[in-house]
C-alpha cells in the first residue's frame, strides 16, 4: 500500500524565517515519483517539483529547496526567508506504477507566514 | 497556452440530485484525472481517463462515473448526491498514463444540501 504522511498540520512563522515542511512516504515500488504542490486560498493546486526514485540529488529553486532521502523515505521541503505570499497549504504526493500511476496525496501542511 | 479549465466554479445541489462537472485539459495533454478534496483534507483520487477509457479508479462508489471525449475533455458525473459529496472537485491533466506531472484546474466547489 502507498501512503504519504505530513505530520505537521499547521506551521506559523514570522516573515524571513526559514521553515521546513516534512513528508514521509511508504511504497513497495522501486520506481516512484514524489511531488510537492502548493494550494493558495483560491484552491488551485500549483505544481512545485517532481522527483523520481532514482534521483536523490537535492534541488534548489530560488528560496525553495527539497531534500530527498530514500533511507528515511522522506522528501522534505524548505522555504528560506519566508514571505507572506508563501502562506498556503502545501501537499506532498506520491505516484507509483502499480498497473498505472495514480497519485496519493498527504493531508497537507497549512503554512501561515506573518508580517 | 491555456491551462486546465473547469466548469462550473461553484454548484449547489440537494440530496438525491445528479451533477455533472466539466474539465478541459491543458493544451497538449491527453489524460484527465479527477480528485475529490473534502475540507481540510488532501485530494483523493477518483479516476483517470485516457483514450476515452477509464484506466484507473480510486475507492469511490459507482455513483461516481465519468467520460472522456475525443478532444480529451472530460466530465465527472455524480448520481444520488449525499451530503458527504460536498467538496472541491479537482481535475488534473497530464500526458500519457505514466508518471508525467499532473497540472490542476481551479476546481469546482460542490455543496450538497
Amino acid at each position: 500500500a502507498q501512503k504519504v504522511t505530513q505530520a505537521q498540520t499547521e506551521i506559523s512563522v514570522v516573515e524571513k524565517e526559514d521553515v521546513t515542511l516534512d513528508c514521509v512516504y511508504e511504497t513497495r515500488d522501486t520506481t516512484y515519483y514524489l511531488f510537492w504542490y502548493k494550494q493558495p486560498p483560491s484552491g488551485e493546486l500549483v505544481f512545485l517539483i517532481r522527483r523520481n526514485s532514482f534521483d536523490e540529488q537535492n534541488e534548489i529553486s530560488g528560496r525553495y529547496s527539497w531534500n530527498f532521502q530514500k533511507s528515511t523515505s522522506s522528501f522534505n521541503f524548505t522555504i528560506t526567508a519566508s514571505q507572506v505570499v508563501d502562506s498556503a497549504v502545501y501537499f506532498c504526493a506520491l505516484s507509483a506504477d502499480n498497473g498505472g500511476f495514480k497519485t496519493i496525496f498527504g493531508a497537507g501542511t497549512r503554512l501561515f507566514v506573518k508580517a | 497556452d491555456a491551462g486546465v479549465t473547469q466548469s462550473p466554479t461553484h454548484l449547489i445541489k440537494t440530496r438525491g440530485q445528479q451533477v455533472t462537472l466539466r474539465c478541459s485539459p491543458k493544451s497538449g495533454h491527453d489524460t484527465v484525472s479527477w480528485y475529490q478534496q473534502a475540507l481540510g483534507q488532501g485530494p483523493q483520487f477518483i479516476f483517470q481517463y485516457y483514450e476515452e477509457e477509464e484506466r484507473q479508479r480510486g475507492n469511490f462508489p459507482d455513483r461516481f462515473s465519468g467520460h472522456q471525449f475525443p478532444n480529451y475533455s472530460s466530465e465527472l458525473n455524480v448520481n444520488a448526491l449525499l451530503l458527504g459529496d460536498s467538496a472541491l472537485y479537482l481535475c488534473a491533466s497530464s500526458w500519457g498514463t505514466s508518471s508525467e506531472t499532473q497540472y490542476f484546474g481551479p476546481g469546482t466547489r460542490l455543496l450538497v444540501l
